[in-house]
């Protein structure tokens, strides 16, 4: 079966520092991929995705990036946090045929910036 | 631009009530819905999915119909249950592969 791992759970960050946040999926193959934000009272925004490796969508422009450097890896980085990135971070996978469509969430990673 | 909405925000109901929750969308050109369910502090767990050429789909208590033509979508929770609290989130699919989500339903069952 599949499962999707993210990591760190949990991080509280002071502004101006760098952030990784790391995503991995176990099960599936060429999974496409996704960074969603959840933040207090405007509900979950797609910050990224991408269908293969080294290919990345931006839905957002802001100070944040992703990298997809191996097929089932896909990564939220930041050179320099801002306090509006605080937020719940949630990655997802999907596949292409059988269940088309359908996303699968991991637990999330709960950032704090102060 | 494709907007979801979920009304009522939040709502509460006693123990073995039929529930009805409600999600409209704005743009009915979609590939499919999604309902999901969030408990606090967690990722969101995949309730059902409904491809746009479906009407209605079945899970256990759990049943989904989907109406593309008026833009919304309905999920039916039989008999609730304590266990069943958590905030109720559906999401469509457009032609690309970004979901648009509704602002959530928070529901909480009273024992």
């Amino acid at each position: 079966s599949q499962t999707i791992h993210q990591w760190p759970a949990t991080l509280v960050q002071p502004v101006g520092s760098p952030l990784s946040l790391e995503c991995t999926v176990e099960g599936t193959s060429n999974p496409n991929l996704y960074w969603y934000r959840q933040a207090a009272g405007r509900g979950l925004q797609l910050l990224f995705y991408s269908v293969g490796i080294g290919q990345i969508s931006s839905e957002v422009p802001q100070n944040l990036s992703a990298s997809r450097p191996q097929d089932r890896q896909f990564i939220l980085s930041s050179k320099k946090l801002l306090l509006s990135d605080s937020g719940f971070y949630l990655c997802a996978w999907s596949v292409l045929s059988g269940r088309a469509g359908e996303q699968f969430f991991g637990p999330g990673t709960r950032l704090t910036v102060l | 631009k494709q907007e979801v909405t979920q009304i009522p925000a939040a709502l509460s109901v006693p123990e073995g009530e039929n529930l009805v929750l409600n999600c409209s969308f704005t743009d009915s050109a979609i590939y499919n819905l999604q309902w999901f369910r969030q408990d606090p502090g967690k990722g969101l767990t995949s309730l059902l999915l409904i491809q746009s050429s479906q009407r209605e789909q079945t899970s256990g208590r759990l049943n989904a119909s989907l109406d593309k033509s008026s833009g919304r979508s309905t999920l039916y929770i039989a008999a609730s249950q304590p266990g069943d609290s958590a905030t109720y989130l559906c999401a469509v699919q457009g032609g690309s592969e970004k979901l648009v989500f509704g602002k959530g339903m928070k529901l909480t069952v009273n024992p």
